[in-house]
This record gives C-alpha cells, structure tokens and sequence, in this order.
C-alpha cells in the first residue's frame, strides 16, 4: 500500500510563503494527491487536489513533478490563521480505497 | 447546500457507561458515511464507514459499533466505555463510492472517559 512520508513540524514567520513536501515512492498510476488542513478541535478541511505539475486554487497551490515521487504543498505570504495540521494523502478515481491520515504536518505561523 | 451535524460536541463518561454519538447529513441522498477517531497528537484513524442503509463496515476490532438506520444518520455507539476510548470523533461524508471528491467532516465530539 503506497505511503506518504511528511515532516512533522515546520515554523515559518507571517508573510512568507511555506512548501511543505510530501514524499510517496510507490504512488500508483491512478492515485491522485490530496491535502488537508485540520485546525485544532475541527474537522479536516480539503485544500487541494492534482495529478501532476501543477494545481493552484484560492487558498494554495501543489507541484508535482514529473516522476510524481514527491508532491509540494505552497502557501503563498502565510498568516497566523494558517497555524494548523496538514496531511498529505493518495486518492484514486475509481476506487473505493478509504482515505487514510497519518500524523500529518504541524504549521506554526510566529508574528 | 449540503451541510453535516454531529453532536455532542464535548462529552465526559464514566468508564463503564454506554455511548451514543450522532451523525446527520443534510442536502444529499446516499451518502458515503465514516467515523473517524482521533487521539491527542495524532493522526486520524478510520473506524467504521457505510456505503448504505444497514451497511457498516469496521477497520479495526474494539469496543465501538456504528449503526445506519437511516440514509443520512449515522450513529456510533459503546455499551461499556474504556479509558482508551477517549479521544476526538469526527463524522465524515461523500458522494458516491470514492474518496476522490473529498470528504467534509462534522466539527466533532471530544469524548473524555474519566
């Protein structure tokens, strides 16, 4: 079963951006890659989701490069509200493969 | 729109006691359903999910059920709790058959057993 390897925690300063990257050797053809940001007592919340290349939306963006081995997470001039758990997981198109968390990463946005 | 509700939102048991959590999703029919549990520092980890009325299928033995009686509720349950049973449950839901839409969760329960 592919697995993703993240750090566990990073520290950045308001107004920077912050990469966080996922590695995932054994992705499977049909996996996508997904993230989420949990804040404490709530519930996951999805960000984004891609193939390959490259994905940007409102909140983020997420390179993958062409070997798809490692996928990026970029949070372009953080804020403190963007304190929080990110996890990095596999999705398939067509599979009922359920989605599994691992311990994620823990952002810490400092004034 | 489509909205889930899980309630209570705290909760704090004596070992030993029976446990009822709740989950509801408005707005869409024959939803996917899971409920996830969450320990102190930890990731999150699937416990029971439901494809339909009456369909529960279970990702690790322990001392919880869920049931589904109706197509947008689903409940996870305990006749005796354990100290090892506290933690943050959350309720999840998505369309169809797959993760690939994205799953929405509820704003979960934090369960103390004391």
């Amino acid at each position: 079963l592919a697995k993703t390897t993240q750090p566990i925690s990073m520290d950045s300063y308001e107004g920077q951006e912050v990469n966080i990257t996922c590695s995932h050797n054994n992705i499977a053809t049909n996996d996508y890659i997904t993230w989420y940001q949990q804040f404490p007592s709530q519930g996951p919340r999805f960000i984004i989701q891609g193939y390959k290349t490259k994905v940007t939306n409102e909140v983020a963006s997420l390179f993958i490069p062409a070997d798809r081995k490692s996928s990026t997470l970029s949070l372009p001039r953080v804020s403190l509200s963007d304190t929080a758990v990110y996890y990095c997981l596999f999705v398939s198109s067509g599979s009922a493969r359920q989605l599994t968390f691992g311990s994620g990463t823990q952002l810490t946005v400092l004034p | 729109s489509q909205t889930i509700h899980q309630w209570p939102a705290t909760l704090v048991q004596p070992v030993g006691s029976p446990l009822s959590l709740e989950c509801t999703v408005e707005g869409t029919s024959n939803p996917n359903l899971y409920w996830y549990r969450q320990a102190a520092g930890r990731g999150l980890q699937l416990l029971f999910y439901s494809v339909g009325i009456g369909q529960i299928s279970s990702e690790v033995p322990q001392n919880l059920s869920a049931s589904r009686p109706q197509d947008r509720q689903f409940i996870l349950s305990s006749k005796k709790l354990l100290l090892s049973d506290s933690g943050f449950y959350l309720c999840a839901w998505t369309s169809g058959r797959t993760a690939f839409y994205g799953y929405t969760f509820g704003s979960g329960t934090r369960l103390t057993v004391v």
